[in-house]
């Protein structure tokens, strides 16, 4: 395995359901991040993690919940989701600190939420 | 308010033509600004990156140029191809702050 993993790669659930999603990452790096990208909009920071501590929540309503277990895996835990929270969450990568903090993107998760 | 402003939406290119995609910013602090190409399916991938210390980088048939007083950047793609056609986002970030992403701009090259 290499670069940066998800899973599932789609996932329909319900508004009731619990459902979480995975990402692991193979680069080494020291810094992982959660975005929702919806159509037509910018991509949306909604969780970052450096050195396994949470360093921003932006906002983020709390029926979405993250967790960082170790520097390589990422996971978003989702409760009571409404429609809107359809879109393609991507976990991305980084070594904070470097030059660039270039990031490193996962292929993402397509939810759909009925 | 958005911090980074790309157009246009979409774009479509002959094959062979340039493409260019414009993006501007409002935040000086900013100094660090790539571009990422996402194909359908796929996350965004670091296509080509630049720092305000020179005005253009080029790699291959990708060029960024960079214009600092304006705070104004762009992408141009060389001899666009149909292998071309994705979407590509612009970024801007100061070192270990957060990202900020254009909306993107989808590019399709007809053959």
């Amino acid at each position: 395995e290499t670069g940066v993993t998800q899973t599932p790669r789609h996932l329909v659930m319900g508004m009731t359901n619990k459902k979480s999603l995975k990402c692991e990452q193979h680069l080494g790096h020291n810094a992982m991040y959660w975005y929702k990208q919806s159509a037509k909009k910018p991509l949306e920071l909604m969780f970052v993690y450096s050195l396994e501590e949470r360093v921003e929540n932006n906002s983020v309503p709390s029926r979405f919940s993250p967790e960082c277990p170790n520097s390589s895996h990422l996971f978003l835990h989702l409760h009571t989701l409404q429609p809107e929270d359809s879109a393609l969450y991507l976990c991305a990568s980084s070594q904070r600190g470097g030059q660039g903090d270039t990031q490193y993107f996962g292929p993402g998760t397509r939810l759909t939420v009925l | 308010q958005q911090q980074v402003k790309q157009s246009p939406q979409s774009l479509i290119v002959q094959k062979g033509g340039i493409s260019i995609i414009n993006c501007a910013y409002e935040n000086t602090a900013f100094d660090y600004f790539p571009w990422y190409q996402q194909f359908p399916g796929k996350g965004p991938a670091l296509l080509i990156a630049i720092r305000p210390d020179v005005s253009e980088k080029k790699e291959g048939r990708f060029t960024i140029s960079f214009n600092k007083s304006a705070k104004q950047f762009s992408l141009h793609i060389m001899d666009s191809q149909p292998g071309d056609s994705a979407t590509y986002f612009c970024a801007a970030s100061s070192v270990g702050n957060q990202f900020y992403f254009g909306t993107g701009t989808s590019l399709t090259v007809i053959p």
